[in-house]
């Protein structure tokens, strides 16, 4: 069965700490996400990765980056904490091929205080 | 650009009810579409899928049809079910794209 993991279901933070999140799949997947999911806002790309040390940026890119080493993880780092940063962040990976769906982790729903 | 449009929530409904969540898109090429579903506390899982015009995607008695000359991909269950109850995102990933783009999600609440 694949699967995409997140280090933490839940993590609380204080304001301008460095926060790591950790996802890792296990279906050799070249294609990996990350989002966050607000209410209302549906959700967000932050930044995706579409190789081993390859990075884009999504459409909310400000006060995070990312690091893919290898080629089943992908971290999602927060330079310095916001409480603007609360959120649910969600990991995904997929295939290249045409067509193919994205495979999502279980999220981790991060509080910034 | 590409972008995804579909129907405001909460929808809710009685259980045994039909249920039309509608799905519109506007998109370069020739896109795979897609609907996810995300049950409480979880993340994304597929629904189901369709990837050329005119072909039916359906699972656990979930169906949508990929019209493209109406550019839509409305979901549909003929008798929903308490378990239902979920937030239902419409997406589509177009030709040669990395990315798959989503609609804002409509939340559906069903009733015993």
């Amino acid at each position: 069965d694949v699967k995409v993991t997140q280090s933490s279901r839940y993590l609380v933070k204080r304001t301008g700490e460095k926060v790591f999140l950790e996802c890792v799949q296990d279906m050799d997947h070249e294609n990996m996400f990350w989002y966050r999911q607000d209410p209302g806002l549906g959700l967000r790309l932050i930044y995706f990765s579409y190789d081993v040390k390859m990075k884009e940026k999504g459409d909310i890119p400000e006060g995070y980056s990312v690091s893919r080493e290898k080629k089943e993880r992908f971290s999602l780092i927060l330079e310095s904490a916001s409480t603007n940063q609360t959120s649910m962040y969600l990991c995904a990976s997929s295939l290249q091929a045409q067509g193919t769906e994205a495979f999502f982790g279980q999220g981790t729903r991060l509080t910034v205080v | 650009g590409n972008s995804v449009t579909q129907m405001e929530g909460p929808v809710t409904l009685s259980e045994e009810a039909f249920l039309t969540i509608n799905c519109t898109y506007t998109a370069t090429g020739y896109p795979s579409l897609f609907w996810y579903v995300q049950y409480p506390g979880e993340g994304l899982q597929l629904l189901l899928k369709a990837t050329k015009a005119d072909d039916k995607g359906s699972n656990k008695g979930f169906e949508a049809t990929y019209r493209k000359e109406t550019t839509s991909f409305h979901l549909e269950k003929g008798s929903v079910q308490v378990s239902d109850s979920a937030v239902y995102f419409c997406a589509l990933r177009n030709t040669g794209g990395f990315k798959t783009i989503f609609g804002a999600g409509t939340r559906l609440f069903v009733k015993a």
